[in-house]
């Protein structure tokens, strides 16, 4: 079992540009959640997606965007990026509501 | 809104037992999880209590105390492998779906021989 993946592991951008982030989860799982963990912190839930739709947010701009794939993979898209939005960016996976949460390694972002 | 309170850092010597501990304000409780997080590596789970009282698993023991908003994990015999970060955090109060976890800024363990 590969666990949940995710891709690139590492990214530099512009600030201003686009840039998306992909996470496969772990096989069985259907829900997806991303999270943001700048450098020293814990990491800040961003959403969560569950049958193709975004089924919960956290306090996060509309700049950040995701999609879920049929194949339960998903996507998250940031736009205009800012020098703020350098960070690790998780994705967690998990089958059932209250069931343990399995995280990628994550993709590390950096943008000058 | 939701508060967690740990630790920055803490340093411990192999073999011995290290306490970290985790303070928490959420305005409805469902839940405490505990992740073990190792440099550019995924978080990965270590337990979760919902119930006040001790859960122990191997070398690892988590407290919580939900009228004191306290909980603690409990490592013994350390190891130096155990050097990592621990984050603690709790379900969000509006999580119907789980995986909305407000996580603490984590405490980094460094485990010395």
């Amino acid at each position: 079992d590969a666990g949940v993946t995710q891709s690139p592991t590492h990214l530099i951008k512009t600030r201003g540009q686009q840039v998306t982030l992909r996470c496969s989860p772990k096989s069985g799982h259907d829900t997806v959640s991303w999270y943001q963990q700048a450098l020293g912190q814990g990491p800040q839930f961003i959403f969560q997606y569950y049958e193709e739709e975004e089924r919960q947010r956290g306090n996060f701009p509309d700049r950040f965007s995701g999609h879920q794939f049929p194949n339960y993979s998903s996507e998250l898209n940031v736009n205009a990026l800012l020098l703020g939005d350098s960070a690790l960016y998780l994705c967690a996976s998990s089958s059932d509501v209250w069931n343990e949460a399995f995280f990628g390694q994550g993709t590390r972002l950096t943008v000058v | 809104g939701q508060n967690i309170d740990q630790p920055t850092e803490m340093t411990a010597t192999e073999g011995a037992i290290v306490q970290i501990n985790c303070t928490y304000q959420t305005s409805g409780f469902n839940g405490l999880f505990w992740y073990q997080q190792h440099a550019g590596e995924a978080p990965t789970f270590l337990s979760y209590n919902v119930l006040d009282g001790l859960e122990e698993k191997g070398r690892f023991s988590s407290f919580l105390s939900r009228s004191k908003g306290y909980s603690y994990l409990l490592l013994k015999e350390l190891q130096m492998k155990d050097s990592a970060s621990y984050l603690c955090a709790v379900r969000h109060p509006l999580d119907n779906y789980g995986q909305n976890f407000v996580f603490g800024p984590g405490t980094r363990l460094s485990v010395l021989p």
